[in-house]
């Protein structure tokens, strides 16, 4: 089935440094989307994308359908940029099926 | 604007009880409407997806029954809990596929 691998787990930055997040898929998928999970659970939207690159603030992300990955680039991270960080991605074998990466735990420390 | 609509925010029920878990969305006719789920600790599965009303597909089998008995409305339901259903729902809805998906604000059970 659909897979989607996300790594890392864990990443801790200090404050105002930057790291990048990434989505390795087992099959072509259509479009990934990239969500922040709050302390209550609740999944922020981040980005959707079909193809290419965006950028909102100091998050950029990408994805390459052909390649099969997609990345969340942070830069300057501030404190509240803390929490953990899910990739989900559609298509493959299912057209209705989105299938989610097992999340990155970021930690800012000042 | 769009709005999606989760309730209960949480529960705590006994195993072998009835639960029923509500999402509606208001403000948009026709969505797509998902089930998600996440154990604590776990990565979250999709449990249903609905593209139309009385329409809904099984992705995950989990002892737990989903219906769509009007546009807005998504339910989740099973008869009987297990202590395995602990964890977190999420109600979730787009427009169609190739589109953006948003989610609620969830809702968690703690079967005892």
């Amino acid at each position: 089935g659909d897979q989607v691998e996300q790594s890392p787990s864990a990443l801790s930055l200090h404050e105002g440094t930057g790291s990048a997040l990434r989505c390795n898929f087992t099959t072509t998928m259509r479009a990934v989307q990239w969500f922040r999970k709050n302390s209550r659970g609740s999944l922020i939207n981040l980005f959707y994308l079909a193809s290419g690159t965006k950028e909102n603030g100091r998050l950029k992300s990408a994805f390459d359908s052909k390649e099969r990955y997609s990345t969340l680039h942070i830069r300057d991270a501030q404190l509240e940029d803390s929490g953990t960080y899910f990739c989900a991605a559609e298509g493959g074998t299912g057209g209705y099926k989105v299938v989610f990466g097992s999340g990155t735990r970021l930690l800012v420390s000042p | 604007a769009q709005t999606i609509h989760q309730w209960p925010v949480a529960e705590i029920k006994a195993v072998g009880s009835p639960l029923s878990l509500g999402c509606t969305i208001k403000g948009k006719s026709s969505p797509n409407l998902y089930w998600y789920w996440q154990a604590t600790g776990g990565t979250l599965q999709q449990l249903f997806y609905s593209i139309t009303v009385g329409q809904v597909e099984s992705v995950v089998q989990l002892n737990l029954s989903a219906s769509r008995p009007k546009d807005d409305q998504f339910i989740l339901s099973t008869e009987k809990l297990l202590l395995s259903h602990s964890g977190f729902y999420l109600c979730a809805w787009r427009d169609r596929v190739n589109t953006e998906v948003f989610f609620g604000k969830g809702t968690r059970l703690t079967v005892v």
